[in-house]
This record gives C-alpha cells, sequence and structure tokens, in this order.
C-alpha cells in the first residue's frame, strides 16, 4: 500500500526567500511521484513529476523537487519565493492510481 | 481547447434528493477520474475509468455511481444525497495510466448537501 505525508499543513515564507514544502512517501515498490499545485478556486496543476529518471526533477515556475529514496523523501523547494506562489500543494504517490497527501498552504509576504 | 470542463460550478441538495455531476474533455484522453476533496484530507478518488467502456472503484465509491458515456464524457450520480457528500468535487482527465501521465483538472463543483 501507498502512503503520502506532507510533514507542514501551513508554510509562509517572504518574498524573494526560499520555499521548502516537505514530503515523505511509503510505498512497496519504486513509486512515481508528483507536485500538483491549486490555487484559490481553481482545480490542479502538475508542478512537475519523478518517473525513476534523474533524482532532481525540476518543475514549472523554478520549483524543482529531488527524490531520495534513503529518506523516503520527495521534497519541493524554489530559490526565491514570489507572491503567485501563494497556493496550496500536493505531494502525490502512485502505483496505477494517484493518492494525494493532505496539502501544505503556501503563504508569501511581501 | 477547454480542457476538462464540470457543470455545475455550484449546487445545494436537501438530504435524499439526487443529482447528477457532469463532466467532459476534449483532449482525446482514455483515462477520467472523479475525486472529492475536503479540507485537511487531499482528494480521494470515488472512480476511474482507464477507458470508454470501463469503470472502476477508488478510495471512497460509496454513494456514488458513475457512467462513462463516451471518450469525452464522465459523469458522477448523487443517488441520495447526505451531508456527508458536502464536498469539492473535481473531475481530471489522462493520456493513460495516472503513475505515468500528467492529469489535468476541471475547476470544481462544490456541493452543499442539508
Amino acid at each position: 500500500a501507498q502512503s503520502v505525508t506532507q510533514l507542514d499543513s501551513h508554510v509562509s515564507v517572504s518574498e524573494g526567500t526560499p520555499v521548502l514544502l516537505r514530503c515523505n512517501y511509503s510505498s512497496s515498490y519504486s513509486p512515481s511521484l508528483f507536485w500538483y499545485v491549486q490555487h484559490p478556486n481553481k482545480g490542479l496543476q502538475l508542478l512537475l513529476k519523478y518517473t525513476s529518471a534523474a533524482t532532481l526533477v525540476k518543475g514549472i515556475n523554478g520549483f524543482e523537487a529531488e527524490f531520495k529514496k534513503s529518506e523516503t523523501s520527495f521534497h519541493l523547494t524554489k530559490p526565491s519565493a514570489h507572491m503567485s506562489d501563494a497556493a496550496e500543494y500536493f505531494c502525490v504517490v502512485s502505483a496505477g492510481k494517484l493518492v494525494f497527501g493532505a496539502g501544505t498552504i503556501l503563504r508569501v509576504k511581501s | 481547447n477547454a480542457g476538462v470542463t464540470q457543470t455545475p460550478k455550484f449546487q445545494v441538495l436537501k438530504t435524499g434528493q439526487s443529482m447528477t455531476l457532469q463532466c467532459a474533455q476534449d483532449m482525446n484522453h482514455n483515462s477520467m477520474y472523479w475525486y472529492r476533496q475536503d479540507p485537511g484530507m487531499g482528494l480521494r478518488l470515488i472512480y476511474y475509468s482507464a477507458s470508454e467502456g470501463t469503470t472502476d472503484k477508488g478510495e471512497v465509491p460509496n454513494g456514488y455511481n458513475v457512467s462513462r458515456l463516451n471518450k469525452r464524457e464522465f459523469s458522477l450520480r448523487l443517488e441520495s444525497a447526505a451531508p456527508s457528500q458536502t464536498s469539492v468535487y473535481f473531475c481530471a482527465s489522462s493520456e493513460g495510466r495516472a503513475d505515468s501521465y500528467e492529469q489535468y483538472f476541471g475547476p470544481g463543483t462544490r456541493l452543499t448537501v442539508t
């Protein structure tokens, strides 16, 4: 069985500072991992995905995530936050069907 | 291209009423999905259709039925609505298996059951 845990329900950063959203997963075999973003009152949009190629995955809008098998983690980072990054972020694990984490709400302060 | 469209955007039902949520995609995708989103729980899969003519239960199928009307359309029906079904419902589609292909989401339907 697969599961995913997002370690922070809320993260607050200042504009221009780094972003770190943490995700740990559990899977009985090599999973595919995703990060999706949801802006207020919108559907979800794919940020990036890991499917057993390079462990450092680059996504849209300057986000990237590193797959660390030894730590069962897939944390999302961005060097410099922008106001438009304020949204809810979901870490997702998959083997056939997607299992979503509970979400992390990112707040960006000016 | 409109992508994934959902109707209605908002709906209020009384307990025991029935309704159908409509979803259509214009990307020629094979797979379609229905999720519900509740605060602090992420998205949970209700039903999915891997290809036209097939449907399968997801994590939380009780109280729902689905129809894959054709390749474009995938509807979700609540036969007898309950307050526990108050949620935001998202339809999604993908070219193939969810673990290999990006899912594209509709804007959601906000359902309140009183």
